[in-house]
């Protein structure tokens, strides 16, 4: 098993440039979660989706769109990318009903 | 509204010593109550959980401490190895069962 996974694991982005943010579990979870890292700041979650066809926001989803294609899939877009969404992106999935997130080795993007 | 905390925001102690970190949290619908180690450069992971009907829960030199009715939970490390070093998260549920937010984590530095 794969587990998570994210691409991609590097981009740089121009300021106004449109990405989409990839991620795929391979565990049957239902839950999944998109956080950012930014130092000092731990992890804060933009969206979450508890089931296929479901999406919800989190503590900082502005700026962000998400798309729950299937199952499997989760994806995080950045319609306008602008230089504060730099930062370490990570995807997450959990089964439930434990707190026991899994998550992907993380995206870093660079917007200038 | 939703809120983790975590203290202290960093911690240095000397190979060998305890540590501990304690997180607090506003409102939950958590039935277990986790901490994650997320070492420099890779993903967090889970390092113990507590469900919330128990009081302690140790796993060799690792152990949670849950007060419910204060809201709030700790990890205790004792013997420090200098592979502890890490940055150490808190989680909980938000109002929303599926809704899990993290601390803004807690960096410890073991001095050998």
């Amino acid at each position: 098993n794969a587990g998570v996974t994210q691409t991609p694991k590097f981009q740089v982005l121009k300021t106004g440039q449109s990405m989409t943010l990839q991620c795929a579990q391979d565990m049957n979870h239902n839950s999944m979660y998109w956080y950012r890292q930014d130092p000092g700041m731990g992890l804060r979650l933009i969206y979450y989706s508890a089931s296929e066809g479901t999406t919800d926001k989190g503590e900082v989803p502005n700026g962000y769109n998400v798309s729950r294609l299937n199952k499997r899939e989760f994806s995080l877009r950045l319609e306008s990318a602008a230089p504060s969404q730099t930062s370490v992106y990570f995807c997450a999935s959990s089964p439930g009903p434990r707190l026991e997130l899994f998550f992907g080795e993380g995206s870093r993007l660079t917007v200038l | 509204g939703e809120n983790v905390e975590q203290h202290p925001s960093t911690l240095s102690v000397q190979e060998g010593d305890s540590a501990v970190i304690k997180c607090t949290y506003s409102d939950s619908a958590s039935n277990y109550f986790p901490w994650y180690k997320q070492e420099l450069g890779k993903r967090p992971q889970l390092i113990i959980d507590i469900r919330s009907n128990v009081g302690e829960k140790k796993d060799q030199r690792i152990a949670v401490t849950l007060n419910k009715t204060a809201k709030h939970f700790s990890l205790h490390i004792t013997e420090t190895q200098p592979e502890d070093s890490a940055v150490y998260f808190c989680a909980a549920r938000g109002t929303s069962y599926d809704k899990v937010i993290f601390g803004p984590g807690t960096s410890l530095s073991v001095i050998p």
